[in-house]
C-alpha cells in the first residue's frame, strides 16, 4: 500500500522567512496530494492541494510542487507569520476518498 | 454553512467496553470518512461510506465498524475497547461522487476517546 514520508518533523523559522516541508510517496498510482494544517484542538483544514497532472500550484503565500518522477511533493510558505504556527500534514490518495497521511511537521514561527 | 459535527467531543471508557461515535456531515455531502489520530501512528484511515455503502476500508481489526444512514449521517463503533484505542477520532465529509478524489475533505473537530 501507499506510504508517505514527511520531513522535517519540526521546523522553526523567524517571521518573514520561508518554510519548506517535503514529502515522498511510494505508490505511483497516487493522483491527489493535499496539504492540511491542524491547529491545537481542531481538525485538519485543507490549505492547498495538487493533482498528478499539475506540477505546481500557488495560492497567495502558499505553493505546492509535485515531481511525479521522483515521487516528491513539497509545501512552500513564504513571508511566514506567527499565525502560520501549527502542525502541517501532507497526504496522498489513489482511491475512494482515502488519504494516506505523512507524520506531520510542527512549524513554529517566532516574531 | 454548518461544518462537520462530531459527538461526543470527549469521552472516557474502560477496557472491554464499547463506544459509538457520531458524525453529521456538511449538508449535501454524501461521503463520510473516519480517521484515527494518535501521537504514535499519526492519522490513519479507518473507512469511508458513500450512500450507505462502505467503499473503502483501512487496516484496522474487526472491532472497528461503521455505518451510514440515509441522511448521510454516520456512526462508528469500537467494541471490546483496548488501551491502545485511546485516540482522537476524526470524521470528514466530502461530495464523494466520483472514483477520482473529487476534492476537499472537510474534517470535524474530532471525538477524543480515553480508554482506562
Amino acid at each position: 500500500g501507499e506510504n508517505v514520508e514527511q520531513h522535517p518533523s519540526t521546523l522553526s523559522v523567524q517571521e518573514g522567512d520561508s518554510a519548506v516541508i517535503k514529502c515522498t510517496y511510494s505508490d505511483s498510482a497516487s493522483n491527489y496530494f493535499p496539504w492540511y494544517k491542524q491547529e491545537l484542538g481542531k481538525g485538519p483544514q485543507l490549505i492547498i492541494d495538487i493533482r498528478s497532472n499539475v506540477g505546481e500550484k500557488k495560492d497567495q503565500r502558499i505553493a505546492v510542487t509535485l515531481n511525479k518522477t521522483a515521487k516528491h511533493f513539497s509545501l512552500h510558505i513564504t513571508e511566514t507569520q506567527p499565525e502560520d504556527s501549527a502542525v502541517y500534514f501532507c497526504a496522498a490518495s489513489n482511491s475512494f476518498q482515502k488519504l494516506v497521511f505523512g507524520t506531520g511537521t510542527r512549524l513554529l514561527v517566532s516574531p | 454553512k454548518a461544518g462537520v459535527t462530531q459527538t461526543p467531543r470527549y469521552l472516557i471508557k474502560t477496557r472491554g467496553q464499547q463506544v459509538t461515535l457520531s458524525c453529521s456531515p456538511i449538508s449535501g455531502h454524501r461521503s463520510v470518512s473516519w480517521y484515527q489520530q494518535t501521537p504514535g501512528q499519526g492519522l490513519q484511515f479507518l473507512f469511508e461510506y458513500f450512500s450507505e455503502t462502505q467503499r473503502n476500508k483501512g487496516n484496522f481489526p474487526g472491532r472497528f465498524s461503521g455505518r451510514q444512514f440515509s441522511n448521510s449521517r454516520s456512526e462508528m463503533n469500537v467494541s471490546t475497547l483496548e488501551l491502545g484505542d485511546s485516540a482522537l477520532y476524526l470524521c470528514a465529509s466530502s461530495k464523494g461522487q466520483d472514483t477520482y478524489f473529487d476534492g476537499e475533505l472537510f474534517f470535524g473537530e474530532g471525538s477524543r476517546l480515553t480508554v482506562l
